[in-house]
């Protein structure tokens, strides 16, 4: 079985500063691991992936994720974030080595302020 | 469509009754989803069609959920006699099914509020 881990419920920085919302994630095999961002009333957008290749990952609006295979981690990253940033964040995982759909994690609240 | 689209955006409904949400994927797409987003709980899977084959249903809560789908385009998720704790949003999303690394793509959601 597949799974996420997302260890906060909301992280919250300010304006400026640097952000990293935490994921780490169980797989059997080798994983294909997702960044979505969900605004209020909305659905999910697709940030970023990691696939294969180099472990950072770079994606939409100044996002990146860094892919950690021995700490089996995934975490999303801003260098300065902007309080249109605040959102919530998913990480989801799909097992690379044969069919499976892909697992979310619960959720990170994202709150930055000016 | 340009985009994945759900229907209704919204749904109020009495305990007991039968609902149907509706999902429109992208063109082209052959893989469909269907979420349940509860409050504080993330998604939770339900159920994935890809093409012609079998369904995966290995998500529905209970057998008074079902969904459809005719051929590579509109499904439907069916929540019979519904219960309290059906309220949630039901996402549905698509993607080109064969291609694992793609990302999914979301409509907005049905709200279901059971009262």
């Amino acid at each position: 079985a597949q799974s996420v881990a997302q260890p906060e419920d909301q992280v919250n920085v300010a304006e400026g500063n640097p952000l990293t919302v935490k994921c780490t994630y169980s797989v059997s095999g080798n994983p294909y691991l997702f960044w979505y961002v969900q605004y209020p009333n909305r659905g999910l957008q697709f940030l970023l992936k990691y696939i294969t290749g180099d472990n950072l990952v770079k994606g939409s609006y100044g996002f990146e994720a860094e892919f950690n295979k021995s700490q089996t981690s995934f975490h999303l990253k801003k260098p300065s974030a902007l309080v249109s940033d605040s959102a919530l964040y998913f990480c989801a995982v799909r097992d690379m080595s044969g069919y499976s759909t892909l697992t979310f994690g619960k959720g990170t609240m994202l709150l930055v302020s000016p | 469509g340009a985009g994945v689209s759900q229907s209704p955006s919204n749904k109020v409904t009495e305990k007991g009754k039968d609902v149907e949400l509706r999902c429109d994927p992208i063109s082209g797409h052959t893989a469909l989803y269907w979420y349940r987003q509860r409050l504080g709980q993330g998604l939770e899977f339900l159920i994935y069609f890809q093409g012609n084959s079998a369904p995966d249903k290995s998500g529905l809560p209970s057998d008074r959920f079902s969904a459809e789908r005719t051929g590579e385009s509109v499904s439907t998720l069916t929540i019979q006699r519904t219960q309290q704790e059906d309220s949630a949003v039901y996402l549905c999303a698509s993607s080109l099914g064969l291609d694992y690394t793609g990302e999914l793509f979301f409509g907005e959601g049905s709200r279901l509020t059971v009262l």
